[in-house]
């Protein structure tokens, strides 16, 4: 099973900021990489796929890159909507898995 | 605007067998892989199960022995089934569409106590 690692485990930033959010494959998962954002009580959002595809009506401030084993979200600018926990997860092998999760919450 | 809506019991006891069904607004089954992920209060997420529109399935290792996945095109449904529940099973399970997970039903809270 691959394992993802996300860090940090929390960023604590400010709106307007640069968020840059890291997740490590245990093996190399090519670009087959998802980024997931949830806010409490709801169900995940798929964000980006395919590792720098952005999903529908994804803003253009979302925007990943990576390959292999290392992969990163950027938001270019947070907005207040965007505090929420966000999630990597790989389909290169079966089964699919999910990151930790790292928070992004207010400064 | 397609949405996944889902339902099943939200209580049960251990060594009780889980039982969800999840449907499509649009009847759009084909083309899609259809999945149950599930995610422990406070914790992250885990796939269990898919299944494509011919009733192709594949499980979690993890779970296999466990679950069992199933869709019904003619009612536009597709179900999960885990048996021998313990209460580390008790999670807030999602139905969603996609190879890619680009669409999640509402989520159902599933507690497992005596």
């Amino acid at each position: 099973e691959v394992v993802l690692t996300q860090s940090p485990g929390t960023l604590s930033l400010s709106p307007g900021e640069r968020a840059t959010l890291s997740c490590r494959a245990s093996q190399s998962v090519s670009r087959y990489i998802a980024w997931y954002q949830q806010k409490p009580g709801q169900a995940p959002r798929l964000l980006i796929y395919d590792a720098y595809t952005r999903a529908t009506g994804i803003p253009a401030r979302f925007s990943g890159s990576g390959s292999g084993t290392e992969f990163t979200l950027t938001i270019s600018s947070l907005e207040a909507e965007d505090f929420a926990v966000y999630y990597c997860q790989q389909r290169s092998d079966w089964p699919p898995t999910f990151g930790q999760g790292t928070k992004v919450e207010i400064k | 605007q397609v949405q996944l809506r889902q339902w099943g019991a939200g209580l049960l006891k251990p060594s009780e067998t889980l039982s969800l069904t999840c449907t499509v607004s649009d009847g759009s089954f084909t083309g899609y892989y259809w999945s149950w992920i599930r995610q422990p209060p406070g914790r992250g997420l885990e796939l269990l199960a898919e299944i494509n529109h011919s009733g192709t399935s594949i499980y979690n290792p993890s779970l296999e022995s466990r679950l069992t996945i199933s869709v019904d095109t003619s009612k536009n449904h597709f179900s999960l089934k885990m048996t021998s529940l313990t209460a580390a099973d008790t999670a807030t399970y999602y139905c969603v569409r996609g190879a890619w997970f680009d669409l999640w039903g509402q989520g159902t809270l599933v507690t497992v106590s005596s």
